[in-house]
């Protein structure tokens, strides 16, 4: 079946600090791809998707590469801020038509300190 | 537009006890998805409604079920309450485009089972 593979954290940044956190998956169609982020107390809100291969997806500094050759979405950041302390999550979709269930990796914390 | 609301915020019961939540999607949206949050297993997929047909479904017991209603709105409930259903409790929607699914989140509610 479907999986998302998140690299093990918690991930400590200081400020400005460059970010890149690793995200591999195993499908068995033509998966989108998404990184999602949880704020302490709140619910998961997109952060970027990729729809297909090659596709770049970025929002708020943050960018991810749809690589189907490594099965890879690895999500960077040139320069982290405090407020980017959250959990992010790696997840995909391999919708078919029939459901549009998210499997999701087991999230990394990020920690910024200024 | 509003997002995603989810009622309530917070829950507590106790073992045998049955809970039901709420979720009304984003105005559109026919999909509705529910997932499972808890630090030991992460984000889990419960199931999904369209036009009030369950169209998928996770690996839980049969003690968790759901409904979803003409105007989209969908309750899950879960009976015989356990120690180990103390989880936050994500909905979300989606509109499906193209075939591309994004989901957008819900704050969630909190079940703590005493």
């Amino acid at each position: 079946g479907d999986s998302v593979t998140q690299m093990e954290g918690p991930v400590t940044l200081s400020e400005e600090a460059f970010l890149t956190i690793n995200c591999t998956y195993t499908a068995t169609g033509y998966p989108s791809l998404f990184w999602y982020v949880q704020y302490p107390g709140e619910g998961l809100q997109l952060l970027l998707k990729a729809t297909k291969a090659d596709d770049k997806g970025s929002n708020k500094g943050f960018e991810a590469t749809y690589r189907k050759e490594t099965t890879s979405f690895h999500l960077e950041k040139g320069s982290v801020q405090v407020s980017d302390s959250a959990v992010y999550f790696c997840a995909l979709s391999d919708y078919t038509g029939a459901n549009s269930k998210l499997t999701f990796g087991k999230g990394i914390t990020l920690s910024v300190r200024p | 537009k509003a997002g995603v609301t989810q009622t309530p915020r917070y829950l507590i019961k106790t073992r045998g006890q049955q809970v039901t939540l709420s979720c009304s999607p984003i105005s559109g949206h026919r999909s509705v998805s529910w997932y499972q949050q808890t630090p030991g297993q992460g984000l889990q997929f419960l199931f999904e409604y369209f036009s009030e047909t369950q169209r998928n479904k996770g690996n839980f017991p049969g003690r968790f079920s759901g409904r979803q209603f003409s105007n989209s709105r969908s309750e899950m409930n879960v009976s015989t309450l356990e120690l180990g259903d103390s989880a936050l409790y994500l909905c979300a929607s989606s509109l499906e485009l193209a075939g591309v699914s994004e989901q957008f989140f819900g704050p969630g509610t909190r079940l703590t089972v005493l």
